[in-house]
């Protein structure tokens, strides 16, 4: 059984430029939250996916957009790449939305770096 | 003031240390409470969930007072495999199911 996967695992961008990072939940999981986290610091919600929408939202700009796609599988687009941007991009899957389980399984990441 | 916040660390012991960590919550409304561990560059793992009466896994126990907002992790019998940061994480579960967490803190467990 295939846990959390994401694409690609490493990605590196210019300041201005736009970037798609991807997540496939583990298998039974139909909720997809992000989280953004900086060198020594822990992860910081993004958003939170459901049923194709956005559910919850975390402090982040509106450069920050995301989409879930029938299958579950979402994605993470960031546009007008910042130096502040660089960071591990973690995406998180969790059971069911209806039984109200809040243990979130993470992938191992995307390591974006904006120079 | 942060949402959630521990002592960075990192805490240096020896093998076979009892190691116990702490971490303080802001928001009253929390209702779920985590432990997760995460090596280095690697992604946070659920190491236990934390109950209101306490629990325990092995060589760890995780406890919660909700008067207080403060939840800790006591590890015994360190282990060189336990050497990882550490992070606090609550859900304040007003409907939505979006972790916060602490900064987390460091251990490194010696021979």
């Amino acid at each position: 059984d295939a846990g959390v996967t994401q694409s690609p695992t490493h990605l590196i961008k210019t300041r201005g430029q736009q970037v798609t990072l991807r997540c496939s939940p583990k298998s039974g999981h139909d909720t997809v939250s992000w989280y953004q986290q900086a060198l020594g610091q822990g992860p910081q919600f993004i958003f939170q996916y459901y049923e194709e929408e956005e559910r919850q939202r975390g402090n982040f700009p509106d450069r920050f957009s995301g989409h879930q796609f029938p299958n579950y599988s979402s994605e993470l687009n960031v546009n007008a790449l910042l130096l502040g941007d660089s960071a591990l991009y973690l995406c998180a899957s969790s059971g069911r939305w209806s039984s109200g389980s809040d243990e979130q399984f993470f992938g191992p990441g995307t390591r974006l770096t904006v120079l | 003031r942060k949402e959630v916040e521990q002592d960075p660390g990192p805490f240096n012991v020896p093998e076979g240390a009892t190691v116990a960590f702490n971490c303080t919550y802001s928001n009253s409304a929390s209702q779920s409470f985590f432990w997760y561990r995460q090596d280095c560059r690697k992604e946070p793992k659920l190491l236990m969930s934390v109950y209101s009466s306490g629990n325990e896994d092995g060589r760890f126990t995780a406890q919660l007072n909700r008067a207080s907002q403060y939840i800790s992790l006591l590890i015994r019998d360190s282990k060189l495999s336990d050497s990882a940061t550490y992070l606090c994480v609550v859900n304040v579960n007003t409907g939505r199911r979006a972790l916060t967490f602490g900064s987390g803190t460091r251990l490194q467990v010696q021979p």
